[in-house]
């Protein structure tokens, strides 16, 4: 069966970096039509969309915040890193990774658990 | 950029209510629509994809219709384990979530 944990830090200063990993199982990125996507929420918010990976490398990314973010995958790994630089304090959520296909029209069928980022000084 | 707007925001409903939740995109979307389901400390769970489809394990009393920019999904007889908050998401080059509609216990 298909699952996905996020891991990295709980806790980022102002200004610094983040990154998280996605680690999954039950699927390749190397398939085609498969993606995986990163998604968070902050605090009793909303969800909010930031950056998908197919499995032919395409990337998208959140207009609003893609000056900020990376998305990479390591097909031999099963895992997909996402960074974002400068963080400041509302970047503080939880951050979701999900799988998707073509097969579903890209909606997010399986999630990870997620991972409470703050950011705080 | 295309904007999803859930209403109402909050909805008062009762076990065994019909409920309908609805979701407006600010331009025309053809069927790229999903909704999810999410319950406090949990992860968001798909329902409906392609505006109508169910998603495997989703059962019949939750229902999706709509095209171009008007959506809803509709619960036919409300469980206790329905109350929750609900969201659409739209997929063109980018993603779009809406705001969310939560279903409280009248």
């Amino acid at each position: 069966q298909i699952t996905l944990k996020e891991s990295g830090p709980t806790l980022v200063r102002p200004t610094q970096t983040l990154t998280l990993t996605c680690s999954f199982s039950g699927f390749s990125l190397s398939t085609s039509s498969v993606a995986v996507g990163w998604i968070r929420q902050p605090p009793g918010k909303a969800l909010e969309w930031l950056a998908l990976i197919f499995w032919d490398d395409d990337k998208r990314y959140s207009p609003s915040l893609q000056t900020r973010l990376t998305i990479t995958k390591d097909t031999s790994k099963n895992q997909v890193v996402l960074t974002l630089t400068s963080v400041d304090l509302v970047d503080t959520a939880t951050y979701y990774c999900a799988h998707s296909s073509g097969r579903l029209r890209y909606a997010f069928d399986y999630w990870g658990q997620g991972a409470l980022v703050t950011v705080s000084s | 950029e295309i904007v999803l707007t859930q209403s109402p925001a909050t909805l008062s409903v009762s076990p065994g209510d019909r409920a309908t939740l609805s979701c407006r995109a600010s331009q025309t979307i053809s069927t790229f629509l999903a909704w999810y389901q999410q319950k406090p400390g949990q992860a968001p769970r798909l329902l409906i994809y392609d505006a109508s489809n169910r998603a495997t394990g989703i059962p019949a009393r939750f229902s999706g219709s709509g095209s171009g920019t008007d959506f809803t999904l509709t619960i036919s007889s409300l469980e206790a384990e329905d109350f929750a908050v609900y969201y659409c998401q739209h997929r063109s080059r980018w993603y779009t979530f809406g705001q969310g509609t939560k279903l409280e216990l009248k």
